[in-house]
C-alpha cells in the first residue's frame, strides 16, 4: 500500500492552524498512525487507529479519516513542532510509511 | 519505562553482512508485543524492515527478504537483525522499535535511539 502525504513541505508561523494530508493507495479503515520527527532523533508516536492521542502527546495534534483519506492538525504550531512528520499504515503487511512532511519556520 | 538500545558496527563492507541488536529493558522480550526494525537511509523517509515475535514468527519486507534473519534471544532479552550481501544502498540508520497492540490497533510506541549504519570497502 502506498502513502502519499503532502504537501512534503511547508512554511508557517507559531500559532499557524497546520494539516497533513496522507492518503492511501487502497481503503486501510482506520489501520494509520503518525509520527513526529526531530534531526538525528527516533520517530515519536503521535496518534494511532487514524484520530487517537497517545498518551503524553499535547492535545493541539488531532488526527482524523477513514478508508483513503486522513489528516494531522497541528491547532495552534508551537516552536517544539518544527520537525518532519510521517503517516504509516498498519493495515497490510508489508507496513508502509508515506514520504514525510517537513514543517519548517516561516 | 521501556527503553530500547541498538548496538553493532557502524561500518560493513560491501557484499558483507550487516548484524544489529536491539536489547530490550522495561518489558519482557516474550511479552504479546512484536520487536521491529525500521531503516533510515540518508535524508529518506522510513521503510519498515520487518518484524519477529516471541515465539520466533517473522514478517519481512519482501524487497529483503531473500537476505534478512530476524531473531529473537529470550535469555538475553534481545532480538537481532542480520542483513546479508549489502551494498551502498543499505546505508541508513537502523532503528529497533516495540510494536504494541492496543484492541485492535497496532502502534510502534517506543524506539531505539538509532544505529548508523555505512556501507563502504
Amino acid at each position: 500500500i502506498q502513502l502519499t502525504q503532502s504537501p512534503s513541505s511547508l512554511s508557517a508561523s507559531v500559532g499557524d492552524r497546520v494539516t497533513i494530508t496522507c492518503r492511501a493507495s487502497q481503503g486501510i479503515s482506520s489501520y494509520l498512525a503518525w509520527y513526529q520527527q526531530k534531526p538525528g532523533k527516533a520517530p515519536k508516536l503521535l496518534i494511532y487507529a487514524a484520530s487517537t492521542l497517545q498518551s503524553g502527546v499535547p492535545s493541539r495534534f488531532s488526527g482524523s479519516g477513514s478508508g483513503t483519506a486522513f489528516t494531522l492538525t497541528i491547532s495552534s504550531l508551537q516552536p517544539e513542532d518544527f520537525a518532519t512528520y510521517y503517516c504509516q499504515q498498519l493495515n497490510i503487511y508489508p507496513l508502509t510509511f508515506g514520504g514525510g512532511t517537513k514543517v519548517e519556520i516561516k | 519505562q521501556v527503553q530500547l538500545q541498538e548496538s553493532g558496527p557502524g561500518l560493513v563492507k560491501p557484499s558483507g553482512t550487516l548484524s544489529l541488536t536491539c536489547a530490550v529493558s522495561g518489558d519482557s522480550i516474550s511479552s504479546t508485543n512484536w520487536w521491529s526494525w525500521v531503516r533510515q537511509a540518508p535524508n529518506k523517509g522510513l521503510e519498515w524492515i520487518g518484524e519477529v515475535y516471541h515465539s520466533g514468527s517473522s514478517r519481512f519486507n519482501p524487497s529483503l527478504k531473500s537476505r534478512l534473519t530476524i531473531s529473537i534471544d529470550k535469555s538475553k532479552n534481545q532480538f537481532s537483525l542480520k542483513l546479508t550481501s549489502v551494498t551502498a544502498a543499505d546505508t541508513a540508520v537502523y532503528y529497533c522499535a516495540r510494536v504494541h497492540r492496543i484492541d485492535l490497533w497496532l502502534l510502534f510506541d517506543y524506539w531505539g535511539q538509532g544505529a548508523p549504519v555505512t556501507v563502504s570497502s
